[in-house]
């Protein structure tokens, strides 16, 4: 069955260091996302990419990067980390752009000390 | 900005009772509209969407929506939970732009709790 996952799914580091989650899809989706998770905030947009060498900026993107370079991954990295990048991180595919639904990975809890 | 409104942070519901949980959005052309539901220590699922056509629209596990454009909304439904219902709950809207980039903007979400 096709699926998408994440590596690692904890995750500690201090401050200042630079820090690369994993997603990886089997679903041959073009559309990848990945969004942060922070209590009575839900989940918001932090990059997205709707092919290989296609990257874009979300709502929340200071301070995170991504790059494509085939069809299945989608790293993020955190050049460097700091407290308030604390949350869980989920990375997300789609088939369309628009109009079919998205589908997340298990998520990566960060903490940054 | 286009944003998402979910008006209750937290609902406790006892077995068998109905639910109705809000969601307004500020977008004001077409848009696509997704509940997902994020159970316990598990990834996000989608519960049900709509893109047209009847503004009722049926998902997994018994849940229902209806779009009420003139409102704006988007509530979800069901008309008796279950213990196993409960979970965190995300209303989702991605709005026609025209510009090619479609982004999912999300609720803050509703906690609901049920009491068996």
């Amino acid at each position: 069955d096709a699926e998408i996952t994440q590596s690692p799914r904890h995750k500690i580091t201090e401050t200042g260091r630079q820090v690369t989650l994993a997603c990886h899809q089997t679903w041959n989706h073009n559309n990848m996302f990945w969004y942060r998770q922070d209590l009575g905030h839900g989940l918001r947009l932090i990059h997205y990419s709707y092919g290989v060498q296609d990257t874009n900026k979300g709502e929340v993107s200071d301070g995170y990067s991504v790059s494509r370079s085939n069809t299945e991954d989608l790293p993020l990295t955190l050049e460097s980390a700091a407290s308030s990048q604390t949350s869980v991180y989920f990375c997300a595919s789609s088939a369309s752009r628009l109009s079919d639904e998205q589908y997340f990975g298990p998520g990566t809890r960060l903490t940054v000390t | 900005a286009q944003s998402v409104s979910q008006h209750n942070h937290h609902v406790i519901l006892s077995e068998a009772a109905s639910l109705e949980l809000g969601c307004n959005y500020s977008y004001g052309g077409t848009v696509n509209l997704f509940w997902y539901v994020q159970y316990p220590g598990q990834h996000l699922q989608l519960l049900l969407k709509y893109f047209s056509g009847d503004p009722l629209v049926k998902g997994i596990k018994g849940f229902e929506a209806e779009f009420i454009k003139s409102k704006f909304s988007f509530n979800l439904r069901k008309p008796s939970v279950q213990w196993s219902d409960t979970a965190e709950y995300f209303c989702a809207v991605i709005p026609y732009s025209g510009a090619g980039s479609y982004q999912l903007t999300f609720g803050k979400g509703t906690k609901l709790s049920v009491i068996p």
